[in-house]
């Protein structure tokens, strides 16, 4: 299946500061991304979606200005934390889906995901 | 009400057991798809479904939409098949179409 990557995979990161993390589809155009969020045991939550050179839709009770998504082109999407605290620690997982949605190719595929820890 | 339910919520097995897991969803859906999550958090997508049966090596998976189910399963298992494994159903349509999770069926399989 298409492959999409994740950087960093792990990062520590103080309180107060800035963390970027990079979502790539490797071999296909992603016109749509999605960023998710895990807790432990607990199964995913979509944060925002985005779609190619438009601007991100957030799911209820996200920040957009606390968590920036940029989707600048077809392979590269990438989630901004901005003032990061403790509570952001967490698991983000990227995923994308190409075209060919009106085709009925509903394929998603996922990016190994980011552990965040904020100290 | 979870829109997706899965079942068992855990399972434990030995090598060489034929594993069910269960999924249930109570609204229309586009497709669903089975994912698996190991130890240190990376999700593979294993199957996407509109309707009918899918296989891929010792994995089956099958889906009736009338009756909002789909299962897979897992024949002769292996301690590498030790997993978290989720479905997800795809509600909406077009780009505004999102998945929605189930809360995943741990698997143990040991020797």
């Amino acid at each position: 299946g298409a492959v999409v990557s994740q950087h960093p995979s792990w990062v520590i990161c103080k309180s107060g500061t800035s963390v970027k993390i990079e979502c790539r589809s490797l071999d296909f155009q992603a016109t749509t991304m999605f960023w998710y969020r895990q807790f432990p045991k607990q199964s995913l939550m979509l944060m925002a979606t985005s779609n190619e050179g438009s601007k991100a839709t957030y799911e209820q009770g996200v920040e957009k200005d606390k968590f920036l998504i940029n989707h600048a082109s077809l392979t590269l999407s990438t989630l901004t934390v901005t003032s990061a605290h403790p509570e952001d620690s967490s698991f983000y997982i990227c995923s994308a889906r190409g075209g060919g949605w009106d085709r009925g190719n509903y394929e998603q595929y996922f990016g190994p995901g980011t552990r965040l820890t904020v100290t | 009400k979870n829109e997706v339910e899965q079942s068992p919520q855990n399972l434990t097995a030995q090598e060489g057991e034929f594993i069910t897991i269960n999924c249930s969803y109570s609204v229309g859906i586009s497709a669903l798809h089975w994912l698996q999550q190991h130890p240190g958090g990376g999700i593979v997508s294993l199957f996407m479904l509109s309707s009918g049966k899918k296989k891929h090596g010792r994995l089956i998976a099958t889906i009736n939409i009338q009756e909002k189910h789909s299962s897979l399963h897992i024949t002769a298992s292996h301690p590498r098949d030790s997993a978290v494994y989720i479905c997800a159903v795809l509600l909406g349509v077009g780009t505004a179409s999102k998945l929605t999770f189930g809360t995943g069926t741990r698997l143990q399989v040991t020797l």
